[in-house]
């Protein structure tokens, strides 16, 4: 079955430092990808929609400059967290739409927890 | 804006017992989703729902979705420790394929 493959599953980095995190799917071609991220105890919040080939859409309030996307092949798309702060801390979590049994369905990557010191 | 609202948000149910965790949702919508989540981990798909009516079952877990009310319950019979965990409802913005709404998330704690 489809799966997606994202690293690194946790990341401790300094205050300023910015940090990538890979989202891949491993056995089918993804045009889009999602990203969310959810902080402890809540529910998952979409950030942005991931493109292959141009660029990401992102949701109202999430700064792009921010959080880079990068989508540069049909199975990987990239998110930077550049200059990342301890209000970015949380546990992000990426997506994309493949096929399974009952026919098109989403897979979630398993999801990176980042803490900035 | 669609808005996704689960209740209730937290449960502490016996074992053996059954409960009922229910899924509103503010506007239509192609797809429902069920997904349940233990800490630190990511999300477990459980069920997609696809038409008023639907109603699928696995193990001590049946979903429906009643459309026409906006509504999906996931019911839990006989519940066991195994099924303690986050489950969240997910609803399809319309129009963008496959882009979520979720829940805020029920947390269901199962005692022995």
């Amino acid at each position: 079955g489809a799966v997606v493959s994202q690293h690194p599953s946790r990341v401790i980095c300094k205050s300023g430092t910015s940090v990538k995190i890979e989202c891949r799917s491993l056995d089918f071609q993804a045009t889009t990808m999602f990203w969310y991220r959810q902080f402890p105890k809540q529910s998952l919040m979409l950030m942005a929609t991931s493109n292959e080939g141009s660029k990401a859409t992102y949701e109202q309030g999430v700064e792009k400059d921010k959080f880079l996307i990068n989508h540069a092949s049909l199975t990987l798309s990239t998110l930077t967290v550049t200059s990342a702060h301890p209000e970015d801390s949380s546990f992000y979590i990426c997506s994309a739409r493949g096929w399974g049994l009952e026919g098109e369905k989403l897979f979630f990557g398993s999801g990176t927890q980042l803490s900035v010191l | 804006e669609l808005k996704v609202e689960q209740n209730p948000l937290f449960l502490s149910m016996q074992e053996g017992k059954n409960y009922t965790i229910y899924c509103n949702y503010s506007t239509t919508s192609d797809r429902l989703y069920w997904y349940r989540q233990d800490p630190g981990k990511s999300l477990e798909s459980l069920f997609v729902l696809l038409s008023n009516g639907a109603v699928k079952q696995e193990g001590r877990l049946m979903a429906s979705l009643d459309t026409k009310a906006r509504l999906s319950t996931l019911h839990i019979t006989a519940a066991v420790h195994d099924l303690s965990a986050t489950y969240f409802c997910a609803v399809d913005i319309p129009g963008t394929a496959s882009k979520l709404t979720f829940g805020t998330g029920t947390r269901l704690q199962v005692t022995l």
